[in-house]
């Protein structure tokens, strides 16, 4: 299984870009890498996917560098309502039945101030 | 993406009595998962429910305490059996909506008290 590891807490400020790094040393090739953001009381929603290099979508970017031992969510510009904990997965595209490729790492609980 | 209901939101409950969580979907899944979320902790998968066959447990989850079900392919109960205060925690279903994109969705989740 490929552990993650995130920086425990961030604080940032409203309009900032926000950057979380998500280390993954023994991603496996057929991986991805899946950011969720959940709201308290709020189950985990999905963000973005990616293989490697970079993907962009309405709401955030991911940054894969070659080596894929890391990750970084970039959020542009976040507003008061981005505070939310953020978690990275990696994981096959193709689960088995067992799901046992599911394990969220630790999560990383961004604070955005006024 | 898919819908999840989740039943009850939120349940107090007395030691050594059961509960059961309804996880309802608006589509046909092949996947449905069931976590356990200690407040203010990560995710920890407890067992993975899949229709037509036993639901597979990760370590340190037994079918006994929490036994199971998926009767067809958009429903699904956890049943927290014989409960005590080390079972409160906040219980949700997820399911993958895109078989070959690893992509969970999920519900909000029930918050359980146990005194």
């Amino acid at each position: 299984l490929a552990k993650t590891t995130q920086p425990i807490s961030m604080d940032s400020y409203e309009g900032q870009e926000v950057n979380i790094t998500c280390s993954h040393n023994n991603i496996a090739t057929n991986d991805y890498i899946t950011w969720y953001q959940q709201f308290p009381s709020q189950g985990p929603r999905f963000i973005i996917q990616g293989y490697k290099t970079k993907v962009t979508n309405e709401v955030a970017s991911l940054f894969i560098p070659a080596d894929r031992k890391s990750s970084t969510l970039s959020l542009p510009r976040v507003s008061l309502s981005d505070t939310a904990v953020y978690y990275c997965l990696v994981a096959p595209r193709a689960l088995n039945n067992a799901g046992n490729m599911l394990t969220f790492g630790g999560g990383t609980r961004l604070m955005v101030k006024p | 993406s898919a819908v999840i209901s989740q039943k009850p939101s939120r349940d107090i409950c007395q030691r050594g009595t059961s509960l059961t969580i309804q996880c309802q979907v608006d589509s046909q899944v092949t996947m449905m998962f069931w976590y356990r979320q200690q407040p203010g902790q990560s995710l920890t998968l407890i067992a993975t429910a899949n229709q037509g066959s036993e639901a597979t447990y990760e370590s340190g989850f037994v079918i006994d305490k929490f036994p199971i079900s998926r009767p067809n392919l958009t429903f699904s109960t956890l049943t927290v059996s014989n409960m005590s205060p080390e079972d409160s925690s906040i219980y949700l279903c997820s399911v993958i909506g895109e078989i070959a994109k690893n992509i969970q969705y999920f519900g909000a989740g029930t918050r359980l008290s146990v005194l």
